[in-house]
């Protein structure tokens, strides 16, 4: 099965920009999309195909993807935007269904 | 809106049989896919298995064939999952989520049933 990963954990000061990776075998040609999770939250989404926003969400939220990686940004970290980051695909190779990465902890210093 | 609603928190005991509720509003019911999504206490999402309610085809994550069922009722617009006998490794908080297409991310969640499982 096709397997996601992020690093555990991301740290930026507020103000700064954070980038959280998304590792996968040619993942940039899948359609990637990212999840924010806050303690005790259902998750939300933040990013779908690769770079499209939902309605509501900042335009500080940005996601690209090619090679091997994709990645998501949040510019102009603020201390609201800590919380658990996921990045799902779906593996049409095997199993048809979808993949979450093992999900990347971002913390405002 | 858009929304999805689950049912209520579950305590259950080993061996019980459980099915937890999803139900959507605001939109076509019948014209999306819903997954369900499990997180275990402290840890990260795991996808389930999704179902389309329109004409109720079902697909599971190999993880998770056999051990749990998904279904949908289309004329209350609420997606189930279900266990036959549960185990204190089913004790997790469950989402269900609208699929914005077949093969896609979910873009509305529900808030999400905690399940637990304890003798």
């Amino acid at each position: 099965s096709y397997v996601l990963t992020q690093p555990p954990s991301v740290s930026v000061a507020p103000g700064k920009t954070a980038r959280i990776t998304c590792g996968g075998n040619n993942i940039g040609s899948k359609s990637v999309h990212w999840y924010q999770q806050k303690p005790g939250q259902a998750p939300v989404l933040v990013i779908y195909y690769d770079s499209d926003r939902p309605s509501g969400i900042p335009e500080r939220f940005s996601g690209s993807n090619s090679g091997n990686t994709a990645t998501l940004t949040i510019s102009r970290v603020e201390a609201g935007d800590e919380a658990d980051y996921y990045c799902q695909v779906w593996d049409s190779s095997s199993d048809h269904q979808g993949v979450f990465g093992g999900g990347t902890k971002l913390t405002v210093l | 809106e858009v929304q999805l609603v689950q049912s209520g928190a579950e305590v259950k005991k080993p061996g019980e049989s459980l099915k937890i509720s999803c139900k959507g509003s605001g939109y076509s019911f019948t014209s999306y896919w819903i997954g369900w999504v499990r997180q275990m206490p402290g840890k990260g999402l795991e996808w389930m298995g999704i179902i389309y309610p329109g004409d109720s085809d079902t697909r599971y994550s190999p993880s998770f064939q056999g051990q749990v069922t998904i279904s949908a009722d289309k004329s209350i617009s609420t997606a189930y999952l279900q266990w036959s006998s549960l185990k204190a490794s089913d004790t997790a908080m469950y989402y269900c989520a609208r699929l914005i297409a077949a093969t896609s991310g979910m873009d509305v969640w529900g808030q999400g049933t905690t399940v637990t499982v304890s003798s």
